[in-house]
C-alpha cells in the first residue's frame, strides 16, 4: 500500500521560502509523476507542478518563477520549494502521486495523496 | 488554461436518492487519437485529502462503490451517486488532465436533506 508522508515548516514570514519534502513508502518511484497541489483554507484545489522519476518538471505558469520541484530517487523522496511567500500562498499543501497510463501519450491522474501540511504566511 | 466549472455549488439529497453533479470544461478534453476524455473526479471529506473516485471520465477507481458513476464527453461531464449514503457527504471536484496546468473545478458540496 503506497503511503506519502510529508513534512516541512508550517509557519513562514512574508518573503521567506517554503520547503516541503515528501517520502514515498510501499511502492516504486517509477514510472509515476510526483505532484504538489495546494488548497487555500475553505477554497478549491490548485495544481502547483510535477516531476517524474527522470527529473523532468512542469510547473503552473502562475507560479513558475517562484517554484522548484526536485526528486531524490535514492531516498524515494521529492521536494517543493516556493520562494517569495506571501499571505496569498497560505494553504494546505499536498504531495501526490500521479499514475501514468503507458498506453496513451503519458496521460496521468492523481491517485494517492499525502496527509497535507498547513502552511501559514504571517508576519 | 482550461477552466473547469461545476454545478450546482451545493446539493441536498435524501438518503437513498440520486445525486447528480455537473462539470464543464472550457474546451474539449476528448483526445481524438484514443477517444478518451481526460477527466477525473475526487471526493474530499472534511479534514481529509481528496480521494480519487473516477478517471477517464467513467472508469471507477479500485475499491470505489458501484453507486458512483461518471459519464459525459467533450466538454460536459456528470458524476452520479445512484443511492446516497450518509458517508457520501463531502465535497466533489472534477479535474482535467488533458493539458498542463491541470485544473480543478470549484467543487460541489453534497449533504443530506
Amino acid at each position: 500500500q503506497v503511503q506519502l508522508q510529508q513534512w516541512g515548516a508550517g509557519l513562514l514570514k512574508p518573503s521567506e521560502t517554503l520547503s516541503l519534502t515528501c517520502a514515498v513508502y510501499g511502492g516504486s518511484f517509477s514510472p509515476y509523476y510526483w505532484t504538489w497541489i495546494r488548497q487555500p483554507p475553505g477554497k478549491g484545489l490548485e495544481w502547483i507542478g510535477e516531476i517524474n522519476d527522470r527529473g523532468s518538471t512542469t510547473y503552473n505558469p502562475s507560479l513558475k518563477n517562484r517554484v522548484a520541484i526536485s526528486v531524490d530517487t535514492s531516498k524515494n523522496q521529492f521536494s517543493l520549494k516556493l520562494s517569495s511567500m506571501t499571505a496569498a500562498d497560505t494553504a494546505v499543501y499536498y504531495c501526490t502521486r500521479a499514475t501514468v497510463d503507458t498506453l496513451t501519450t503519458g496521460a496521468r491522474w492523481v491517485d494517492h495523496w499525502g496527509q497535507g501540511t498547513l502552511v501559514t504566511v504571517s508576519s | 488554461d482550461i477552466v473547469m466549472t461545476q454545478s450546482p455549488d451545493s446539493l441536498a439529497v435524501s438518503l437513498g436518492e440520486r445525486a447528480t453533479i455537473n462539470c464543464k470544461s472550457s474546451q474539449s478534453i476528448l483526445y481524438s487519437s484514443n477517444n478518451k476524455n481526460y477527466l477525473a473526479w475526487y471526493q474530499q471529506k472534511a479534514g481529509q485529502p481528496p480521494k480519487l473516485l473516477i478517471y477517464w471520465a467513467s472508469t471507477r477507481e479500485s475499491g470505489v462503490p458501484e453507486r458512483f458513476s461518471g459519464s459525459g464527453s467533450g466538454t460536459d461531464f456528470t458524476l452520479t451517486i445512484s443511492s446516497l449514503q450518509a458517508e457520501d457527504v463531502a465535497l466533489y471536484y472534477c479535474q482535467q488532465y488533458f493539458s498542463t496546468p491541470f485544473t480543478f473545478g470549484p467543487g460541489t458540496t453534497v449533504h443530506i436533506k
